[in-house]
C-alpha cells in the first residue's frame, strides 16, 4: 500500500520560502508523476505542479516564477520550495501521486497547514 | 484554462436517497479526462472516478461516473453514511489541471 507522508515549516513570514517534503512508502518514486495541489478556503484545490523521477517537471503558469520541485531518488523523496510567500499563499498543501504526466492522483499525502503572516 | 463548475453547492439527502452531481467545462474536456474525488473534513482528497467513468481500485459499485465533452455527472446510488462528505472535479485534459469548487452532500 503506497503511503505519502508529507512534513514541513507550517508558519512562514511574507517574503519567506516555503519548503515541503513528502516521502514516499510502500512504492518507489521511479516510474510516477508526482504532484504538489494547494487547497485554500477562497481559492479551492488548486494545482501546483508535477515532476518525475528524472526532474521532469510542469507548474501551474501562475506560480511558475516562483516554484521549484525536486526528487531524490535515493530517498524515495520529492520536495517543494515557493519563494517569496504572501498571504496568498496560505493553504493545505499535499503531495500525490500520478499515473503518469498530467493525470489524475490516485494517492495523496495527509497536508500540510502553511500559514503565512507577519 | 478550462473552468469547471459543479452544482449544486449543497445537496442535503437522507441515506439511501439518490445523489446526483454535476460538473460542468468551459470548454470541451478532450478524452473524457476527468476524475471525482471525495474529501471529508481534515482529509485529503480520494480518488472516486476517473476517464468520467471508470472506479478506482476500491470503490463500490454505487459511484457511478457519466458524461463527456463539458457535461458530467457523477450518481451515488443509496447514500450511506460514510458517503456524507465534499465532491471535487478534476480535469486533466488541460494544463493547468483544474478543479471544481465542490459539492457537499450532508444529511437533511
Amino acid at each position: 500500500q503506497v503511503q505519502l507522508q508529507q512534513w514541513g515549516a507550517g508558519l512562514l513570514k511574507p517574503s519567506e520560502t516555503l519548503s515541503l517534503t513528502c516521502a514516499v512508502y510502500g512504492g518507489s518514486v521511479k516510474g510516477y508523476y508526482w504532484s504538489w495541489i494547494r487547497q485554500s478556503p477562497g481559492k479551492g484545490l488548486e494545482w501546483v505542479g508535477e515532476i518525475n523521477h528524472i526532474g521532469a517537471t510542469n507548474y501551474t503558469p501562475s506560480l511558475k516564477s516562483r516554484v521549484s520541485m525536486s526528487v531524490d531518488t535515493t530517498k524515495n523523496q520529492l520536495s517543494l520550495r515557493l519563494t517569496s510567500v504572501t498571504a496568498a499563499d496560505t493553504a493545505v498543501y499535499y503531495c500525490a501521486r500520478q499515473l503518469g504526466r498530467g493525470l489524475f492522483s490516485d494517492y495523496w499525502g495527509q497536508g500540510t497547514l502553511v500559514t503565512v503572516s507577519s | 484554462e478550462i473552468v469547471l463548475t459543479q452544482s449544486p453547492g449543497t445537496l442535503s439527502l437522507s441515506p439511501g436517497e439518490r445523489a446526483t452531481l454535476s460538473c460542468g467545462a468551459s470548454q470541451s474536456v478532450s478524452n473524457n479526462y476527468l476524475a471525482w474525488y471525495q474529501q471529508k473534513a481534515g482529509r485529503a482528497p480520494r480518488l472516486l472516478i476517473f476517464g468520467a467513468s471508470s472506479r478506482a481500485t476500491g470503490i463500490p459499485d454505487r459511484f457511478i461516473g457519466r458524461g463527456s465533452g463539458t457535461d458530467f455527472t457523477l450518481t451515488i446510488n443509496g447514500l450511506e453514511p460514510e458517503d456524507f462528505a465534499v465532491y471535487f472535479c478534476q480535469q486533466y485534459a488541460g494544463s493547468p489541471r483544474t478543479f471544481g469548487q465542490g459539492t457537499k452532500v450532508e444529511i437533511k
